[in-house]
């Protein structure tokens, strides 16, 4: 168990649907970061918040929005869902940003859009 | 192409030593990892070298890096079925943001 839970665990939605999944990091850590695992893509870097503030975009959508909350819970917002948007989804924590910069893993959200 | 490149699958026997290969693009790098995700897991960090160093050995793991070549690997000795998952190998680079870019991942099977 790595301390970082995600909910929910499963979701199933229809194309057009906007959908949000929600992430609590481990107890201690600034930083949430968003990674979106398909097995065409393997592992995207989605986007990163540190203390409540975006601080790093990767690959994200237009339509995919996040943000960090004061009690640094984080919630991963994807709209208009299209097929191509099923894939796991990853939030990981760190402690801050820099150095070893160990990140740890959720279990994830599994998103099926039909 | 991918900055970090990796085989898709290894297959080994039980007790075997198993390598897994990987090849990064930026000679900037400064933190190699190797992350394991087990089925229907996250991923989790196994080890790590920094750019400066060659090797590091871990209990039954190793990890080698050739900076000339820009080739990491992690052998795993006495491979046991446990050791059954995706493997990824991740880089961070000098002046960046510190997110990793990872690997499609590496499918260890172990046969017994």
């Amino acid at each position: 168990d790595s301390g970082v839970t995600q909910t929910p665990k499963h979701l199933i939605t229809a194309t057009g649907q906007r959908v949000t999944l929600r992430c609590s990091p481990r107890s201690g850590d600034l930083s949430v970061y968003w990674y979106q695992q398909s097995l065409d893509q393997g592992l995207q870097f989605l986007i990163q918040y540190y203390n409540g503030e975006e601080r790093a975009k990767g690959n994200i959508l237009e339509r995919f929005s996040a943000q960090q909350f004061p009690d640094l819970h984080s919630e991963l917002n994807l709209s208009s869902l299209e097929l191509g948007d099923s894939a796991l989804y990853f939030c990981a924590s760190s402690v801050g940003q820099g150095g070893i910069n160990e990140q740890f893993f959720g279990p994830g959200t599994r998103l099926t859009v039909l | 192409g991918e900055d970090v490149e990796q085989s898709l699958f290894l297959s080994v026997r039980e007790g075997d030593s198993s390598v897994i290969n990987c090849t990064y693009t930026d000679s900037s790098s400064t933190y190699l990892y190797w992350y394991k995700q087990e089925p229907g897991a996250g991923l989790q960090l196994l080890t790590y070298i920094f750019s400066n160093m060659d090797m590091k050995q871990d209990q039954r793991l190793t990890v080698l890096l050739n900076k000339k070549d820009k080739h990491l690997s992690l052998r795993i000795a006495d491979t046991q079925t446990g050791d059954s998952a995706i493997y990824f190998c991740a880089e961070i680079r000098s002046g960046g943001s510190y997110i990793p870019t990872f690997g499609r991942g590496t499918s260890l099977i172990v046969h017994p």
